[in-house]
This record gives C-alpha cells, sequence and structure tokens, in this order.
C-alpha cells in the first residue's frame, strides 16, 4: 500500500457524459500527479501540482482539468468523454514535487460505453 | 521530439538466467531517468532514479546504469517473483514533464 487512495476504484460511463476522479496523497506530500495509461499508449503524463498550483503540464486534452484543493487533496475532471477516454488514470504523490519519488495510487478504471 | 524507448517488449527468462532491459531515451536535457516496477492492474511501484550518465544504483537483484542516451536494468538470477512489467520514464528540464516507455514485460519461469 503506498499511502495514496483513489476514488472511485471503477468507472462506467456513456460518450459526451462528465465524471470526476479524485486522488488523497500521501500524508505530508505537497505535490500530485495524473496520468493515463491505455493499452495502445502505455502511461501518459497529464499534469502535475504542488501545493494547489500548477507545476507542469503534459498531453492533457482541453476537456480534461484539474486541480489541487487546499487539504492537498486533488480531482481530475473529464468531459465530453468519448470511447477513447477508456482507460487506467493513476494518481501519484511526492512530498517536494522535484526528483523525490513518486508514490502511485491503485488507479481508477474508466470505462466509456 | 522527446520520448523514451524500451526494448525487448517482452522477456522470458528460466530462474537463475541474467539479463538486461534496455530504455533508450531523446529528451531536451535530462533532469532525471526513473525505473518503475509494475504488476498486473495496480500502480507503478518506484524502484530507482539516476540523474547523470555514469551513475549506477542496485536494490537486491536489480542494477540501473546509465549513459547519455540510454539506461539498462539489469537483473542478475532473476526469481519468479520478479516477474512483472519494468517501466522507464524521463523528465525534462524543458516543462519539467514526464515521459513514459511502454515498458517490457518479464517473466521468469521456475
Amino acid at each position: 500500500d503506498s499511502g495514496v487512495t483513489q476514488t472511485p476504484k471503477h468507472l462506467i460511463t456513456a460518450t459526451g457524459q462528465r465524471v470526476t476522479l479524485r486522488c488523497s496523497p500521501r500524508s505530508g506530500d505537497l505535490s500530485v500527479y495524473w496520468y493515463q495509461q491505455s493499452l495502445d499508449q502505455g502511461l501518459q503524463f497529464l499534469i502535475q501540482y504542488y501545493n494547489g498550483e500548477e507545476r507542469a503540464k503534459g498531453n492533457i486534452l482541453e476537456r480534461f482539468s484539474a486541480q489541487q484543493f487546499p487539504d492537498l487533496h486533488s480531482e481530475l475532471n473529464l468531459s465530453s468523454l468519448e470511447l477513447g477516454d477508456s482507460a487506467l488514470y493513476f494518481c501519484a504523490s511526492s512530498s517536494t514535487g522535484g526528483l523525490d519519488t513518486q508514490y502511485f495510487g491503485p488507479g481508477t478504471r474508466l470505462t466509456v460505453l | 521530439e522527446d520520448q523514451v524507448t524500451q526494448s525487448p517488449e517482452a522477456l522470458r527468462l528460466q530462474e537463475g538466467e541474467s539479463s538486461s532491459l534496455n530504455c533508450s531515451y531523446t529528451v531536451s536535457g535530462l533532469r532525471g531517468l526513473f525505473w518503475y516496477r509494475q504488476d498486473p492492474g495496480k500502480g507503478p511501484e518506484f524502484l530507482f532514479t539516476l540523474y547523470s550518465a555514469g551513475e549506477e544504483k542496485e536494490k537486491e537483484r536489480l542494477k540501473a546504469t546509465l549513459t547519455k542516451k540510454e539506461s539498462f536494468l539489469h537483473i542478475t538470477a532473476p526469481k519468479p517473483e520478479d516477474s512483472a512489467t519494468y517501466l522507464c520514464a524521463v523528465q525534462a528540464k524543458t516543462g519539467n514533464q514526464f515521459y513514459f516507455g511502454t515498458g517490457t514485460s518479464l517473466t521468469v519461469i521456475p
């Protein structure tokens, strides 16, 4: 157990819908990262937050947005969902957001029908 | 274009048969190179961070090395419990983005 929690574990929804994935980092960690893992593209970095501020941005679609709240939990919002958005979404946390170790959560499996 | 390529895609070893996994990368300024282990249906588990060419790190049966263009993960006398997918990732200095390879799926046969 990495100490990072993600909810829900599974999510099934329809095309065009909007969903919110939630992540609670390890106690004391200030930085949160979001990743998407699909069978054909592997693990893709989406975005990083550090203490509430955006620090780095990957290939995150405009339909996707994220934020980190004052209590340091983070949410990833996915809207106008398409079939291709079906994937495992991982959250990771680290203490400083630099080159320190990232601890990954168990993931949320999103299925878009 | 920043990218990470891992080879081979899959590797089957007999227990005790040592081998190496390769990670080649092109990135506009390397901040760090990371190795992770991922078991099916689980999140990646951190193994090593390497910062500069010539650096080496070891943990149990695993040893990671780094050159200016590639990294190797050497597995010595592997055991069945080492079976997993091994992922390599780099962080670029520009934009601090992370790039992952598609992984090497390792199976160790008893």
